[in-house]
């Protein structure tokens, strides 16, 4: 079945440092992938997605690309503000359900 | 954007007792909810998908008599924890597809941490 690997949390880093939360996955066929952005007390939202290969999402200053020959969605932003404090799911779309990575809880400090 | 609300968002109960949970599109139809389930530190399992009018399916190893989902309208989808035990203790969360959306397009409740004593 399809599965999402992702960087284990927490990660805790100064404002305007450079982030990158890795995530790779298995799945057959050809999924869409995504990144959810939880934030305290809030439900889940979509912050950016890309739906072939070689697509770039792009949403709030981060980017993530897909990478099929590396199995890779890996999310990056160059410089992170205390408001980006929230936890981080990597997703895959793919046999009508969403398959979720297990999150990681980013906090950046003043 | 469209919002999702979910009710309670926290709730204690003793053990075999029988817990509802709501699930409901504020500002358009859903035809498809999909109820979720996480563990601390895991990632969102999916239990099962909901159908307004029909009966929802099933993840492999979810008891569908234990977790009783109705979708009876395009708005509103319940989530029931039977005779519940302290391991069916887990944050549950909701989620709901657009009707006019792509499949991308779905839309979180904010959870229910249950805790079962």
């Amino acid at each position: 079945g399809n599965s999402v690997t992702q960087m284990e949390g927490p990660v805790t880093l100064s404002e305007e440092a450079f982030l990158t939360i890795n995530c790779t996955y298995t799945a057959t066929g050809y999924p869409s992938l995504f990144w959810y952005v939880q934030y305290p007390g809030e439900g889940l939202q979509l912050l950016l997605k890309a739906t072939k290969a070689d697509d770039k999402g792009s949403n709030k200053g981060f980017e993530a690309t897909y990478r099929k020959e590396t199995t890779s969605f890996h999310l990056e932003k160059g410089s992170v503000q205390v408001s980006d404090s929230a936890v981080y799911f990597c997703a895959l779309w793919g046999n009508e359900k969403l398959t979720f990575g297990t999150g990681t809880r980013l906090t950046i400090i003043p | 954007g469209a919002v999702v609300s979910q009710h309670p968002s926290w709730v204690i109960c003793k053990s075999g007792t029988s817990v509802k949970i709501e699930c409901r599109s504020l500002d358009f139809q859903a035809t498809t909810m999909f109820w979720y389930r996480q563990f601390p530190k895991q990632s969102l399992m999916l239990m099962a998908t909901s159908n307004e009018g029909s009966k929802a399916t099933y993840e492999q190893g979810v008891e569908k008599d234990k977790f009783l989902i109705n979708h009876a309208s395009l708005t509103l989808s319940t989530l029931t924890v039977t005779s519940a035990h302290p391991e069916d203790s887990s944050f549950y969360i909701c989620s709901a597809r657009d009707l006019q959306g792509t499949n991308e397009k779905l839309f979180f409740g904010s959870g229910t941490q249950l805790s079962v004593l």
